[in-house]
């Protein structure tokens, strides 16, 4: 069975560069989610969409934003990455009202 | 919102049947409770959802008393595979909304000795 899709998995920035992660849900999903999650830290809710439209924003910084296309993958823009956000981003999507999600595996963003 | 609070860890042995108990109690009529599964940098994965009463699937089953105020992950016979965190989500599903049902927090630790 398809299964959401992520890359890169593993990406390398110095501080103050920009990343952009992307994620392939799972075909007829129509509701996306970011988390991120820091080492030893529950993933936390970054931002979701639903039909391409922003659905909830929970704790994402400013200097990210994401977008979901008209093919419904989505990406998040990371700029002025600091070493803090440095951490496991987890993609996932789910048909809309379900109440489960299923995750990608990951990109592991590392900032030097 | 309903907040949820799980015990931080559990050990448990080989073979054994896991209960794993969420309180919950300000849960709202509307919502679900979704228990998620999460090995070391590895996405969670959904293990089972439940409204009322008792759902089983091949994997877990989830007891809930007539309150709702609680629940109960039941793991029968685990093994050494199942050790992981787990996750009580408390939410309105077909909201869908940066509620309870998205927040992962607090999870269970559960580790499984031969």
């Amino acid at each position: 069975a398809a299964g959401v899709i992520q890359s890169p998995r593993h990406l390398i920035k110095e501080k103050r560069e920009t990343a952009t992660l992307k994620c392939y849900p799972i075909p007829r999903h129509d509701t996306v989610y970011w988390y991120q999650q820091g080492p030893g830290q529950d993933p936390q809710f970054l931002i979701s969409f639903y039909e391409k439209m922003q659905s909830d924003k929970g704790s994402i910084p400013d200097r990210f934003s994401a977008q979901q296309f008209s093919d419904y993958h989505s990406e998040l823009n990371m700029s002025s990455l600091e070493l803090g956000d440095s951490a496991l981003y987890f993609c996932a999507s789910s048909p809309r009202g379900s109440g489960e999600l299923f995750f990608g595996e990951g990109s592991r963003l590392t900032v030097l | 919102l309903a907040k949820t609070t799980q015990p931080i860890s559990m050990d448990s042995y080989e073979g054994q049947e896991v209960n794993i108990t969420c309180s919950h109690n300000n849960i709202a009529t509307n919502d679900y409770i979704t228990w998620y599964q999460q090995f070391p940098s590895q996405g969670p994965r959904f293990i089972i959802q439940g409204y009322k009463t008792k759902v089983t699937n091949e994997v877990a089953s989830l007891f809930i008393p007539a309150d709702r105020k609680s629940s109960t992950l039941s793991l029968p016979r685990v093994s050494l595979s199942d050790t992981a965190v787990y996750y009580c989500l408390v939410g309105d599903k077909q909201r869908n909304n940066a509620g309870n049902m998205l927040t992962f927090g607090g999870g269970t630790r559960l580790m499984v000795k031969p």
